[in-house]
């Protein structure tokens, strides 16, 4: 298996809504990323977990909670989103050494209405 | 801060033509550099990986190269056909203090190959 899987592929959701995005492989990679891409601009990152741990967060909203409950796992836990919310959020993992290629899955869509 | 800069913003030719996709980073610290392809919607792909001690990589008609010293990055497209329409995107790991385990992408080349 050389594949991320995230799920929901499109989610829409209102501002009081609590909703979460997975993502999964099963790659034996021990990094996990969540990346925030708004339309033609380049992906942002938002968190990287190494070892399950969460080694990395960019300053992001806490209305935005990442989980990693297990080495294959990946969580976004989203509550009380702002419509400026909206985006592809893509989810990538790799081995933990830096010199690793990132594989990405295909993306959540979400709309926040 | 490491600044990825990718020229041109965007390329339109005919199938056929042999393509130069141009990548530019500011920090020569890095661990690598990652060319992606990204369709409308669609997550990324990843094309090739070239590590800060090579200077190029090959797969099929695609060659990247790697010049780490002067911060500079190609990717070769060979007889483009009309599949390869898509946005390219570069993007440079770090390797040290707070760059390390961070991906830092160009905002990319939209590419249209026409038949």
């Amino acid at each position: 298996d050389t594949e991320v899987t995230q799920t929901p592929k499109h989610l829409v959701m209102g501002m009081t809504n609590k909703k979460s995005l997975k993502c999964e492989q099963h790659m034996g990679h021990r990094a996990m990323y969540w990346y925030k891409q708004k339309a033609k601009k380049p992906p942002e990152l938002m968190f990287v977990y190494s070892y399950e741990k969460l080694s990395i967060n960019e300053s992001v909203p806490s209305r935005f909670s990442p989980e990693c409950p297990n080495s294959s796992l990946l969580n976004l836990h989203l509550h009380a989103l702002q419509p400026e919310d909206s985006a592809l959020y893509l989810c990538a993992s790799s081995f933990v050494s830096g010199a690793n290629v990132l594989t990405f899955g295909a993306g959540s869509r979400l709309t926040v209405l | 801060k490491q600044e990825v800069t990718q020229i041109p913003a965007a390329l339109s030719v005919p199938e056929g033509e042999n393509l130069v996709l141009n990548c530019s980073f500011t920090d020569s610290a890095i661990y690598n550099l990652q060319w992606f392809r990204q369709d409308p919607g669609k997550g990324l792909t990843s094309l090739l990986l070239i590590q800060s001690s090579q200077r190029e990589q090959t797969s099929g008609r695609l060659n990247a190269s790697l010049d780490k010293s002067s911060g500079r990055s190609t990717l070769y497209i060979a007889a483009s056909q009309p599949g390869d329409s898509a946005t390219y995107l570069c993007a440079v790991r770090g390797d040290r203090g707070s760059t390390l385990g961070r991906l830092y992408f160009g905002r990319g080349t939209q590419l249209t190959v026409w038949p």
